[in-house]
Order: structure tokens, then C-alpha cells, then sequence
């Protein structure tokens, strides 16, 4: 079965360009969670989505940033503008029912130059 | 929430078994112990998870102390793919979706 798919492995952009990333969950799924890793800060939780809507977005850092999941088996994390310090490792997980082992996809790697 | 400490870095020889300790000394009696792991460059990893009793799959077994206060990760055979940065997560028993990930132990397999 494939997991959790995330797009594009590697995304390198200038300050003030935008950022979209993407994710499709494992099939079935109805949780998604958006994280973000950086050496400073560890792994965070940015927003949590339970059967497409969002339902915890308190990890979200600024209005620069925005999420959708348009139905279960895909999202988007946007950034505009995107800033020096957004860079960082993104990773998107799902998991089968809120409060169920979730599973990571691989992440995608962001630089902002 | 409920916080873990764990130790910054371990090491074990390739074959042998590694041993991985955590405190949660603030657990609530509906949280559950979550043990992830993240291989350099990769996703986190699920491994295993537990309430109060023992548990053990294909990858690794899990001893929780009858307080629930303390628990232990067992890679019963370790080798250099289980080199890698462990993370022991109490989920938040209001929030059960979260998962706040510390600072992790940093297991270094020797060959």
C-alpha cells in the first residue's frame, strides 16, 4: 500500500515568492496533521484536519500561512509570502480516525532564499 | 500535557539489545505512551504504543512500569538501520491527536 504521499521532495524559492505544498493522505484516512521541523524548534504541529475540515490550526504560525483539504485524499499548505525563515522540513501525516497511530509521509524540504 | 525526558544519545553494539528509557511522571490515566522513530532525512516512524500493559510487535517491544510513570523501548537485536533519533510521546489525553515530540534520544548503533 503507499503511504503518504507528499509534493515536491525539494522545493528551493526567493523571499516573497509562493510556496505550495502538497499532500495526498492514505487512503481511508479521515485525519491529516501538517507538521514542521526545524533544528531550533523540533517537530511541530501546524493544523490538524478531521474528515476535510480544519480542526485545531493553533500551531499555525502567521496569516502567511494557509491550508486547505479539499477532500480526503489531498491538501495543500501555502505560504505567501514565503520568508527566510520558513525553511525548513514540512511533513504531512494521516492517520485512520482521530487519536489513531498517525504515519508520516517523507516531507518535503523547503528553502527560502 | 504530559512531558517525557529522555536521554540525549545511546549507543549499543550491532546484535545486542538497546534500551531505551523514558519519565513520564505526569501521565494521566487515558494517555498513551507513543514511541516514534526518524531515521536521518526520512519521516518519523511509528513503532509502537501502549496504555498500561506490555506490548511487543515485529519491530520492537514496550515495557510500561505498573505506575505508568516510566517506560522502555527494547529493539531486541539492534542493527545499523535502527540507527536514528527515538521519540517518546505522551498524547495529550484532551487532544488525543496531538503528538508533541521532544528532543528524542539519538541512537547510535555500533557495527
Amino acid at each position: 500500500d503507499a503511504g503518504v504521499i507528499q509534493s515536491p521532495r525539494h522545493e528551493v524559492t526567493e523571499m516573497g515568492q509562493e510556496v505550495t505544498l502538497r499532500c495526498k493522505p492514505i487512503s481511508g484516512h479521515n485525519s491529516l496533521f501538517w507538521y514542521r521541523q526545524t533544528m531550533m524548534r523540533g517537530l511541530e504541529l501546524l493544523i490538524y484536519f478531521n474528515n476535510n475540515v480544519p480542526i485545531d490550526d493553533s500551531g499555525m504560525p502567521e496569516d502567511r500561512f494557509s491550508a486547505k483539504m479539499p477532500n480526503a485524499s489531498f491538501s495543500t499548505l501555502k505560504i505567501q509570502p514565503s520568508e527566510p525563515r520558513d525553511s525548513a522540513v514540512y511533513f504531512c501525516a494521516s492517520s485512520l480516525l482521530a487519536g489513531y497511530t498517525q504515519y508520516f509521509g517523507p516531507g518535503t524540504r523547503l528553502t527560502v532564499l | 500535557d504530559a512531558k517525557t525526558t529522555q536521554p540525549t544519545s545511546m549507543d549499543c553494539a550491532e546484535g545486542r539489545a538497546a534500551n531505551l528509557p523514558c519519565n513520564h511522571s505526569t501521565i494521566s490515566g487515558n494517555e498513551y505512551v507513543y514511541w516514534y522513530r526518524q531515521i536521518h532525512s526520512q519521516g518519523p516512524q511509528y513503532i509502537i504504543h501502549g496504555l498500561k500493559n506490555n506490548e511487543t510487535n515485529e519491530m520492537a517491544s514496550l515495557i510500561i512500569t505498573e505506575e505508568r510513570k516510566s517506560s522502555t523501548l527494547i529493539l531486541p537485536h539492534a542493527t545499523l538501520r535502527d540507527t536514528a533519533v527515538y521519540y517518546c510521546i505522551v498524547s495529550d489525553g484532551d487532544s488525543s491527536y496531538k503528538l508533541i515530540f521532544g528532543s528524542g534520544t539519538r541512537l547510535l548503533v555500533r557495527p
